[in-house]
């Protein structure tokens, strides 16, 4: 399968605690998003780069969150001192900057249950 | 502000018939609309794609319409089937150099057999 990948797909923490997600995307997209997904709403846009620079942030993402893509492939998303409203699913998407049609191809998800 | 509003009531339809979904926003200046498939448990799959100069798109059963005037795209699966069945996104690209879309809350679809 050469889809969006995203690991892992579940995870329970204490709050406080630290975590780190993994995504990796399609291999020739060059364009890496990530996106928070709460129950009954839609993905909202979290940060997104292109190659290995991060080029835009949303306010949405406190100090807590970092995300990095260190050789313009796969991508990290950590989140520091975990709080109950930091749960949610997680998504990363793909997609290839230029191509045809600028459709995003989305991965699973990592769903975040802070406990 | 800005919204984007789609049904939030589930939309209940017989098998076989034509289901409309309907996206309305406000103070946005969209470049492009897409609409995507959602699972249970799963990352959403995008449908289509259509572009502020265009009205109309087509895919197979599925056909969305994009009116820049009143800031609303319909979308519609004709014949529809239950394995239809899912939530249905609408999202605006309102920057074209990123592409990064703003979603709307999504609306559930049930096609009864």
């Amino acid at each position: 399968d050469t889809g969006v990948s995203q690991d892992p797909r579940h995870k329970i923490t204490k709050r406080g605690q630290n975590v780190t997600f993994r995504c990796d995307p399609i291999s020739e997209h060059n364009r890496l998003y990530w996106y928070r997904q709460t129950l009954g709403q839609g993905p909202e846009f979290l940060t997104y780069f292109q190659n290995e620079a991060q080029l835009e942030k949303s306010r949405l993402l406190s100090d807590r969150f970092s995300a990095e893509r260190p050789k313009g492939s796969f991508s990290t998303l950590e989140i520091q001192r975990t709080e109950q409203g930091d749960s949610a699913m997680y998504l990363c998407a793909s997609s290839l900057a230029g191509g045809s049609v600028d459709e995003q191809y989305f991965g699973p998800g990592t769903r975040l249950t802070v406990t | 502000s800005q919204k984007i509003e789609q049904n939030s009531e589930a939309l209940n339809i017989q098998e076989g018939k034509t289901a409309t979904l309907t996206c309305n926003y406000t103070n946005y200046s969209p470049a492009y609309l897409q609409w995507y498939r959602q699972d249970p448990g799963r990352g959403p799959v995008f449908l289509l794609l259509i572009r502020e100069n265009e009205k109309e798109k087509r895919k197979e059963r599925l056909k969305v319409t994009f009116d820049t005037t009143l800031k609303q795209s319909l979308f519609h699966i004709t014949a529809s089937q239950p394995a239809d069945s899912a939530t249905y996104l609408c999202a605006l690209d309102i920057d074209g150099a990123t592409n990064k879309l703003i979603f709307g809350t999504g609306t559930l679809l049930a096609v009864q057999p």
